[in-house]
């Protein structure tokens, strides 16, 4: 257990549908980090939030949403879903925004059909 | 832009032996940091080792290892007594001291045979 979580562990939705994935930093880390991997593919860096403010994006769709809430847990918002959004979606937690490598949860398998 | 790129999509290695998976990347950065993980069937991405690029020394962590060309922008990863517990993907990350975007390569599969 990394003190990562990330739920649910499995999501099969419809396209065009609207899912909302929850990630729970480890116990002091305060920044929120989430990446998104495709099939047998790298992974994909989306947004960065730092005690609940948004501090980094990369290539996040407009569909898609983040939020880091009081008590630092994030949510990450997939809307009108596409079949290409079917992914592994990570989400990684850091003390703070320095030199140590995240702490990555153990993923959400997006399966969209 | 900062790319990371591993040249080796799989390797493949006997028990006991040794192995270096390649990775190179671009930067125009001073102040940055690399890293390793590991990634077993599992799916869970698991930090193996990360290099401050300020720091000559190569780091360490048990069997694995790296060699560290900051010159050439080259950062390998060496892993020595192969186990089967080994086998995974590999992927090498960037991180620039000024930055919050990680950025990873498309990584390396190994296999280990026995």
């Amino acid at each position: 257990d990394s003190g990562v979580t990330q739920t649910p562990k499995h999501l099969i939705t419809a396209t065009g549908q609207r899912v909302t994935l929850r990630c729970s930093p480890r116990s002091g880390d305060l920044s929120v980090y989430w990446y998104q991997q495709s099939l047998d593919q790298g992974l994909q860096f989306l947004i960065q939030y730092y005690n609940g403010e948004e501090r980094a994006k990369g290539n996040i769709l407009e569909r898609f949403s983040a939020q880091q809430f009081p008590d630092l847990h994030s949510e990450l918002n997939l809307s009108s879903l596409e079949l290409g959004d079917s992914a592994l979606y990570f989400c990684a937690s850091s003390v703070r925004q320095g030199s140590y490598g995240y702490t990555f949860g153990s993923g959400t398998r997006l399966t969209v059909v | 832009a900062q790319t990371v790129t591993q040249s080796q999509p799989e390797m493949s290695v006997q028990e006991a032996e040794t192995v270096t998976l390649s990775c190179t990347y671009d930067t125009s950065e001073s102040d940055y940091y690399l890293f390793w993980y590991k990634q077993p069937p599992s799916r869970q991405m698991i930090l193996v080792i990360r290099q401050e690029a300020y720091k000559q020394q190569n780091a360490t962590e048990n069997r694995f290892s790296v060699n560290f060309q900051k010159a050439a922008k080259s950062f390998s990863l060496k892993i020595s007594d192969s186990q089967l517990g080994d086998a995974a993907m590999y992927f090498c990350a960037y991180r620039p001291d000024n930055n919050n975007d990680m950025r990873f390569g498309a990584g390396t599969r190994l296999t280990v045979k026995p």
